[in-house]
């Protein structure tokens, strides 16, 4: 059973574009939900991560937006740069498990 | 700071040969320590969570055979066999509470099958 969804596979924007990934969730009971990013021959590091108690996430260029009745999630790249290039996870977890990830998104930004 | 250490950092595996896999933890403040498998498409998938010494458990998934061993506070262990396809396996450590929560990965071992 896939516990995350995450879409688009690739995704390819131009510089200075708003890049969107997306993700949702099944259980209930997931109440933090992080992205991490990962480039390439690198080990994946946490980008930004959202708890429920807000719909919100901003840290400087990337935003998490939360739906809770949706059970969805997405990250918002503003002003892509090139450097921003990597894969994407979205992931999901609660107290009495480990965050289980989203099938990742290869973000491309061409200058 | 590297707060993982995993060994080897990659290896061949003739196929139907086992590999031992090697994790310390630096610091023991982050004790809740867990391996994840990444496939070749990229896809990264819990394997276990394992906390205290003597903690053992055994997973089989496509392509390998898994057994996982809480050695000390600090050590993590994992067996790899039957492996049939590659991957890389990942050991992470739990820092933080609450927004602040994270994972930290090492820097993986990487296997392919000979």
């Amino acid at each position: 059973q896939q516990q995350v969804r995450q879409s688009p596979q690739s995704l390819t924007v131009w510089e200075g574009e708003t890049a969107i990934l997306n993700c949702s969730y099944e259980d209930s009971t997931f109440d933090y939900f992080p992205w991490y990013h990962q480039f390439p021959g690198e080990s994946p590091a946490l980008l930004i991560a959202i708890r429920p108690v807000s719909n919100k996430k901003e840290d400087g260029r990337f935003t998490i937006f939360f739906n809770k009745r949706e059970k969805k999630f997405s990250l918002h790249i503003a002003d892509s740069q090139p450097g921003d290039s990597a894969t994407y996870f979205c992931a999901a977890s609660d107290n009495n498990n480990a965050p289980r990830f989203g099938a990742g998104t290869k973000l491309s930004v061409k200058p | 700071v590297t707060l993982l250490e995993q060994n080897p950092r990659w290896r061949l595996v003739p196929r139907g040969q086992a590999v031992n896999l090697r994790c310390i933890l630096k610091n023991s403040q982050y004790p809740w320590m867990s391996w994840y498998q990444q496939d070749l498409q990229k896809q990264l998938q819990w394997l276990f969570t394992l906390r205290s010494p003597g903690d053992k458990e055994v997973k089989s998934l496509p392509g390998a055979d898994y057994l996982a061993t809480r050695v000390t506070d600090t050590e993590l262990r994992l067996q790899v066999a039957n492996m049939s396809q590659g991957r890389t396996l990942y050991c992470t450590c739990r820092a933080g509470t609450g927004a602040n929560e994270r994972l930290f990965f090492g820097h993986g071992t990487k296997l392919s099958v000979l």
